[in-house]
């Protein structure tokens, strides 16, 4: 089975842009999380998504907005870039709500520049 | 808030055995991950724990203590290719996992 695939995998944007970037779960997992990862930094919850509703929300402000959609796919959208937000960002998935049996399954993550 | 502490770094020698220690104070608790992420790659699942006690999978172990807000892992018989950053993760409401800042773990033949 093909893992947890993301796109793109590098971005190179202008401060003020917008991005979005795209998640596709593990087939049969429903839910979806986004972290963003800052070198040297372990990562930072941004948002959970699990049978297309929002399960949670990380300490991020509202540049930063997600969706899921019926196939369990997922986009994460962040507006107004910053030079801040240059990280990486990785989506994981997971069967359930990430209890014991059901850890998160990580993509390869997008690496985001912002110049 | 949510506060999970780790070693920076830490060096070790091939085929000896190395503890990562983690401690946390979180608002909540559903359970304690390790991930593996070797530079460059995305974190990969090794262990998980809910209740107090060690959970043994092959050469890696991992335990916890939920009374001390502490936990380790343990690394036997350590190899070249083990050397990556440990991250540490609290569950901390179905599905949020907060994450350490992970240790390097450089092992040295």
């Amino acid at each position: 089975d093909a893992g947890v695939t993301q796109s793109p995998t590098h971005l190179i944007k202008t401060r003020g842009q917008q991005v979005t970037l795209r998640c596709s779960p593990i087939s049969g997992h429903k839910s979806v999380s986004w972290y963003q990862q800052v070198l040297g930094q372990g990562p930072q919850f941004i948002f959970q998504y699990y049978e297309k509703e929002e399960r949670g929300r990380g300490n991020f402000p509202d540049r930063f907005s997600a969706r899921q959609f019926p196939n369990y796919s997922s986009e994460l959208n962040v507006n107004a870039l910053l030079l801040g937000d240059s990280a990486l960002y990785l989506c994981a998935s997971s069967l359930g709500l990430a209890f014991g049996n059901s850890p998160l399954h990580f993509g390869n993550g997008t690496r985001l520049t912002v110049t | 808030g949510q506060n999970i502490d780790q070693p920076t770094e830490m060096t070790a020698t091939e085929g000896a055995i190395v503890q990562i220690n983690c401690t946390y104070q979180t608002s909540g608790f559903n359970g304690l991950f390790w991930y593996q992420q070797h530079a460059g790659e995305a974190p990969t699942f090794l262990s998980y724990n809910v209740l107090d006690g060690l959970e043994e999978k092959g050469r890696f172990s991992s335990f916890l203590s939920r009374s001390k807000g502490y936990s380790y892992l343990l690394l036997k018989e350590l190899q070249m290719k083990d050397s990556a950053s440990y991250l540490c993760a609290v569950d901390t409401n179905a599905g949020k996992s907060t994450f350490g800042d992970g240790t390097t773990l450089t092992v040295k033949p």
